[in-house]
């Protein structure tokens, strides 16, 4: 069965810094990983997507690296902002099980000013 | 347009209503999904349609009933529920589920349920 872990469960930094927050799977065998922005009590907001074929994604000041080989993904957040606030939750596909994403349990950012 | 609309927001409901959750998305995607979400705990997958055949049916018990009418619009039909069932009800969707299918998923704001 496929885990994935995220570390750290909780982050507070101070405005401006740059971030590093870490996901790994116990399964190199994933299809695709993805990572989402859930605010509280809100949907998810997919960020990034990274195939299996990937190294990395960006998208702004986001950018989003994968190893496959050794199980491991990180979200990169450049100059953070307190509008970074945030729970950030990675997930693994494994593309052999219909549609199942392994989700981690989420870092819960807080940027303060 | 990557969006993926859920009525009602909330939702309160004794344990003898029936009601109903509803999930739309105009992408083309041919994949929709059903996670249930407590407090401080990731998603959680309960069904997957694909082309409008129910694909994946997590063991969720009886009382959720889901239905999908068309390739855009997902139901969730709830009965008999309990406590514990309260949680935040989020509906997703993608192109596709199949291996070599480019499948990112898209999720919607949420329902968030109470029952009483």
């Amino acid at each position: 069965k496929q885990e994935v872990t995220q570390i750290p469960a909780a982050l507070s930094v101070p405005e401006g810094e740059n971030l590093v927050l870490n996901c790994s799977f116990t399964d190199s065998a994933i299809y695709n990983l993805q990572w989402f922005r859930q605010d509280p009590g809100k949907g998810l907001t997919s960020l990034l997507l990274i195939q299996s074929s990937q190294r990395e994604q960006t998208s702004g000041r986001l950018n989003a690296s994968l190893d496959k080989s050794s199980g491991r993904s990180t979200l990169y957040i450049a100059a953070s902002q307190p509008g970074d606030s945030a729970t950030y939750l990675c997930a693994v596909n494994r593309g052999s099980t219909l549609g199942r994403l392994y989700f981690g349990r989420g870092t819960q950012l807080t940027v303060w000013p | 347009d990557t969006e993926v609309t859920q009525t009602p927001k909330h939702l309160v409901m004794g344990m003898t209503n029936k009601k109903s959750l509803k999930c739309e998305q105009h992408m083309g995607h041919r994949a929709m999904y059903w996670y249930k979400q407590k407090a401080k705990k990731p998603p959680e997958l309960m069904f997957v349609y694909s082309y409008e055949k129910l694909s994946i049916n997590e063991s969720v018990p009886s009382r959720f009933s889901p239905e999908c009418p068309n390739s855009s619009l997902l139901n969730l039909h709830l009965h008999a529920l309990q406590p514990e069932d309260s949680a935040l009800y989020l509906c997703a969707s993608s192109q596709g589920v199949l291996a070599g299918t480019y499948n990112e998923q898209f999720f919607g704001p949420g329902t968030r349920l109470t029952v009483l």
